[in-house]
């Protein structure tokens, strides 16, 4: 059963500080991971894409996978209030089935 | 030109009966999917249909039902709906579900769906 879990939150970071978003993931074929950004009435955007083990930096963000540990984190450095939303964790394992979410984060960042 | 478009952006509905949403992109993509986000905020795929294969999650009933006349349009049906059908319906696309294609999903803007 492919599962993709999330804390729901909400989390609530201050501006300016380290925002800290963490996914874990029950199928091991799992192949590529994601994570999307979706604010309240839109649709979902994506934000940072990771295949393999360790961190990949993406100006404020950084996407961090551990395969062994089935773990995917987003960290978004120097929070922004227009970073409050829900961010939602994806994993792709192959093939036709599409991505699999998690339920998202809802994160607040307090001004 | 939006990428992926939807329509309409709402649906209110009595339950029993049919209606349809219709979802086009011109991005030349291969793939297109429905997705339904529940009140809780829970995206879960529906269908993939790309080159003429079909893709069902088996999970979604055969009340519904994705049609698609060529490469850039997957319109989705729902036949007899229920209050359970509530939900936003997102229709996506992407560039080829293989891997190294797959990864940038582009969202339509969604469809409020409402039964009463």
């Amino acid at each position: 059963q492919k599962e993709v879990e999330q804390n729901s939150g909400p989390l609530s970071v201050p501006e300016g500080a380290i925002a800290s978003l963490n996914c874990t993931y029950s199928d091991r074929g799992s192949q590529s991971f994601f994570w999307y950004r979706q604010y309240s009435g839109k649709s979902p955007e994506l934000i940072m894409s990771i295949y393999s083990n360790g961190d990949k930096e993406d100006g404020r963000f950084t996407a961090q996978l551990n395969k062994a540990s089935q773990y995917v984190s987003l960290l978004i450095r120097d929070s922004q209030p227009s970073d409050s939303a829900t961010y939602l964790c994806a994993v792709y394992r192959g093939g036709a089935d599409g991505l699999t979410f998690g339920k998202g984060t809802h994160l607040i960042i307090q001004p | 030109d939006t990428a992926v478009s939807q329509t309409p952006k709402y649906l209110v509905t009595q339950m029993g009966n049919d209606k349809s949403i219709k979802c086009e992109q011109n991005l030349g993509h291969d793939t297109m999917y429905w997705y339904k986000q529940d009140s809780k905020k829970f995206l879960k795929i529906m269908f993939s249909y790309n080159n003429k294969e079909l893709i069902i999650n088996e999970t979604v009933p055969n009340r519904f039902s994705p049609k698609s006349p060529d490469k850039a349009h997957l319109n989705l049906h729902i036949n007899s709906l229920e209050l359970g059908d509530s939900a936003v319906y997102f229709c996506a696309s992407s560039q080829d579900f293989t891997a190294g294609g797959h990864e940038k999903l582009f969202f339509g803007s969604g469809t409020q769906l409402s039964v009463l």
